[in-house]
């Protein structure tokens, strides 16, 4: 099954400053998605990254917020921006392949 | 919308008992169900895919069943270790669908 590299793995950050997560595929997937894991809670679906054009975004979540880029088939980045603590999660990506969905190892985001 | 319920959210037993972990869904529409296990602070590692048109699927001390006429998947881990110690999530896809829909989750703890 296809890896996907995730990082960083952890970080502190100040508020009102922004972070980029990367995810690297070692192969081409079509569908990627970015979720977030609030504290004691389960995976909430931010966004699907499309390749070649703007990613979709659930309800609730909105581009300025978190930009996403996915210049091509094996990767794609995450950006959350000008943070507050409220947005202290793990955030992880994931790709869809014939054998289901494989994950990156998460980044378990801090903000201070 | 789909809902999807793991029951219980905590559960811990001695080494050597088999776990039996519940999953359920309001919508028999689903087109694969795919098994996670997480550890703390971690990303998620796939257990097993089982596909609408299947009843089960096994993967050494792991068996996963499906029964969409009920609404349920189980999951259950023969033996169980204390390396089995983690959360344990089901996820379905809605048929015609790319999106997973995550349930909450049981918390194993397994004792030596």
């Amino acid at each position: 099954s296809a890896v996907i590299s995730q990082k960083p793995s952890r970080d502190i950050c100040q508020r009102g400053t922004s972070l980029t997560i990367q995810c690297q595929v070692d192969s081409q997937v079509t569908m990627m998605f970015w979720y977030r894991q609030q504290p004691g809670q389960s995976l909430t679906l931010i966004a699907t990254a499309n390749q070649g054009s703007e990613a979709t975004y659930e309800s609730g979540f909105v581009i300025d917020k978190f930009p996403i880029s996915r210049p091509n088939l094996t990767f794609s980045t995450l950006t959350v921006s000008n943070m507050s603590p409220e947005d202290s999660s793990i955030y992880l990506c994931s790709g869809k392949f014939h054998y289901g969905y494989t994950f990156g190892s998460g980044t378990r985001l801090t903000v201070v | 919308k789909q809902e999807v319920t793991q029951i219980p959210a905590a559960l811990s037993v001695p080494e050597g008992e088999n776990l039996v972990l519940n999953c359920s869904f309001t919508d028999s529409a689903i087109y694969n169900l795919q098994w996670f296990r997480q550890d703390p602070g971690k990303g998620l590692t796939s257990l097993l895919l089982i596909q609408s048109s299947q009843r089960e699927q096994t993967s050494g001390r792991l068996n996963a069943s499906l029964d969409k006429s009920s609404g349920r998947s189980t999951l259950y881990i023969a033996a169980s270790q204390p390396g089995d110690s983690a959360t344990y999530l089901c996820a379905f896809i809605k048929a015609a669908g790319n999106k997973l829909t995550f349930g909450g989750g049981t918390r194993v703890l397994v004792k030596p």
